[in-house]
C-alpha cells in the first residue's frame, strides 16, 4: 500500500534555531511531492512542491525542503524558526497515475511548535 | 487572504434538516474539490470535479450530494446528516488535475450535526 510518513506528531523548537520537520513516502515509481502547513481555524496552504530537477526546492515563508530519492525522504526545512511559524504541517504525495489525477496521499501530519 | 472563498464559515444542523455548503473560486482553476478534516488530523478526498464534470467519488454515503454549476462554483448538499459527519469541510481547486498541480484551499465550512 501507498503511504506517507510523518515520524514525529509533535516537534518543539526554540526561536532563531533551525527546524526540521520529517517525511517518508512509499508510492511506487517517481511521484510529486509538497507540503502544506495549516494555521489554527484556517485551510490547508500550499508550501511548496518537488516535480524534478534540484533536490533542494525553496517556498514560501523561507521553508525549504529536500528531496532524497534513495531514502524516499523530503523532509521540511527553515534555517531560522519564528514563533509564527507554529502550526500543523502536512507533507502529500501525488503519484504519477494518470487516472487518479488530483488525488494526494496525506501523512498525518506534525505540530510545529516554536517557543520565543 | 484565501482565493477560494467557503461559506458558511459555520453552521450548526440538526439530522433531519438540510443545507449546502458553497465554494467559489476565480483563478481560472478547472478542477476543483470537496474534502472532510477531524481535528488535527489530515483531509480526506471526498469528490473532485474536473471541467465541471465529477471525476472521483471516494465511496461517499449519498446523504453528501455535490454540485458544479458552473467552472467557479461548487457545492455540497446535505441531507440527514449524523452526529459523525460533524468536521471541518475543505474546498479545493487547482489549475487541472494534473498531479503536479498544487491544491489552493478554502478556510473551511464547520460543520456541527446536533
Amino acid at each position: 500500500a501507498q503511504s506517507v510518513a510523518q515520524p514525529e506528531d509533535q516537534v518543539n523548537v526554540a526561536e532563531g534555531n533551525p527546524l526540521t520537520v520529517k517525511c517518508t513516502y512509499s508510492v511506487s515509481g517517481n511521484p510529486y511531492l509538497f507540503w502544506y502547513v495549516q494555521y489554527p481555524n484556517r485551510g490547508l496552504q500550499f508550501l511548496l512542491k518537488y516535480i524534478t530537477g534540484d533536490n533542494l526546492v525553496k517556498g514560501s515563508y523561507g521553508f525549504e525542503a529536500e528531496f532524497n530519492k534513495s531514502q524516499t525522504s523530503f523532509h521540511l526545512k527553515k534555517p531560522s524558526a519564528l514563533v509564527s511559524d507554529s502550526a500543523l504541517y502536512f507533507c502529500a504525495v501525488s503519484p504519477k497515475r494518470n487516472n487518479q489525477g488530483g488525488k494526494l496521499i496525506f501523512g498525518q501530519g506534525t505540530e510545529l511548535s516554536v517557543k520565543p | 487572504d484565501t482565493e477560494v472563498t467557503q461559506t458558511p464559515k459555520h453552521l450548526v444542523m440538526g439530522m433531519t434538516n438540510k443545507k449546502s455548503l458553497k465554494c467559489e473560486q476565480h483563478m481560472g482553476h478547472r478542477a476543483m474539490y470537496w474534502y472532510k478534516q477531524k481535528a488535527k488530523k489530515p483531509p480526506e478526498l471526498m469528490f473532485v470535479y474536473s471541467y465541471e464534470k465529477l471525476s472521483i467519488n471516494e465511496s461517499v454515503p449519498s446523504r453528501f450530494s455535490p454540485e458544479c454549476p458552473n467552472s467557479s462554483l461548487l457545492n455540497l448538499h446535505l441531507h440527514a446528516l449524523q452526529p459523525e459527519d460533524s468536521a471541518l469541510y475543505l474546498c479545493a481547486s487547482s489549475q487541472d488535475r494534473g498531479n503536479n498541480q498544487p491544491q489552493h484551499f478554502g478556510d473551511g465550512t464547520r460543520l456541527s450535526i446536533l
